[in-house]
Parts: C-alpha cells; structure tokens; sequence
C-alpha cells in the first residue's frame, strides 16, 4: 500500500489566519481525499482532489474556505482558510489502496486555533 | 446518502471475544471497511467486505450481509493495545469516497 507523508503534524494558528497542510504519497494516485475529524468524533470527508481537474467539495464545505491544490499525481494540499476555533480539528488525507487493500491515511494534522 | 450506525463504547476483558456491529442504510454500495484508530493517531486499515460472508485475518474476522445492510468486526483473544476506537466505513457504489460511522470505542481491561 501507498506510503504518505503529511505536514505538518500540528499547528497552534491565530483566528483569522490561514494555514497549509501538504499531502505526498510515495506513488502516482488519480485520487486524494481530504479528512476533517473534530474532537472525539469519527472522519468527515472535506473533498476529493482530482489531478487536473477542480476539487469535489462534500455538503457542507466549501472551495473558499478550504482550497485545494493538486499539481500531480502524487502530491495534494488543503489550505483551511480564515480560521476560527471551530477549524480546531485533525485534518487528514487518505488515498484509495489496491483492490481489497483499504484507504492509506496521513499521519494527521493537528491543528489548534486560538 | 448514507447512514451508518454502530454502538458508541464497548468494553471487554483481555482474552475475550467482542464483536462490533456496524448497521448501514445506502443509496449506493461497493465495498465495508473497517479500520483501527488508536487515539492521537491516523486510522489503520483492518478489514474489507464486498461480498457476504466472513473474512478472516488472524485474530480479527469480519463479516458483511449485504441484503441486511449489516456487518460485525470480530476480534478475538483480546490484548490491552486493542483498546482504540473501531470505525465502521461504506465505500460509496460509483465513486470511491468513504462515508464513516462514528466508530466504536473499545476499551479492554485486564
């Protein structure tokens, strides 16, 4: 399975700034997912970054708030933008595995708004 | 959509059998996973379920009826480091995005 290498791992960030989290798998991938998991909550999937094309936002989320970049097939970042306290989460990609091999995650970022 | 529910905790005894079920209601399926996720850390895959039936891999097993929507994660011979959360997840049938349940926290004890 696919090897990923997220960053930062956390980040303490003030209101109303912005910060980047950047995503490279270890092999080409035609898919990323980008995950939000508040506190004590399950994974909630933000978007799924298409290489070439535009991201595919889910209910509820948005491309200004979260842009998302894809330059090629093995590298993706999400930019959480404007943020509030209520951005304080774990942020995490994932990409899709081989046949009956599950999704691989990132490491996960932590981030902190203050 | 989806909707996906399992229990919120479960506890256990080191040693034990607990089974997890997971319960789920879809538009569209190709595919159950279940995953591990101990706290502070990114969830590992455990299991995949496409057809019905068991599948078993060492002391974890799972097994899917897809005519029930319904699905259990098994895990025997419990250890202490099995207590993490359990996350219960339905790949979307026509896309490969992945809807998760609010996961299952095991706590075992000695």
């Amino acid at each position: 399975s696919a090897v990923i290498s997220q960053k930062p791992s956390r980040d303490i960030c003030q209101r109303g700034t912005s910060l980047t989290i950047q995503c490279q798998v270890d092999s080409q991938v035609t898919m990323m997912f980008w995950y939000r998991q508040q506190p004590g909550q399950s994974l909630t999937l933000i978007a799924t970054a298409n290489q070439g094309s535009e991201a595919t936002y889910e209910s509820g989320f948005v491309i200004d708030k979260f842009p998302i970049s894809r330059p090629n097939l093995t590298f993706s970042t999400l930019t959480v933008s404007n943020m509030s306290p209520e951005d304080s989460s774990i942020y995490l990609c994932s990409v899709p595995g081989q046949g009956v091999y599950g999704y691989t995650f990132g490491s996960g970022t932590r981030l902190t708004v203050v | 959509g989806q909707n996906i529910d399992q229990p919120t905790e479960m506890t256990a005894t080191e040693g034990a059998i607990v089974q997890i079920n997971c319960t789920y209601q879809t538009s569209g399926f190709n595919g159950l996973f279940w995953y591990q996720q101990h706290a502070g850390e990114a969830p590992t895959f455990l299991s995949y379920n496409v057809l019905d039936g068991l599948e078993e891999k060492g002391r974890f097993s799972s097994f899917l009826s897809r005519s029930k929507g319904y699905s259990y994660l098994l895990l025997k011979e419990l250890q202490m480091k099995d207590s993490a959360s359990y996350l219960c997840a339905v790949r979307n049938s026509g896309y490969s995005t992945l809807t998760f349940g609010k996961g299952t926290m095991l706590l075992v004890s000695p």
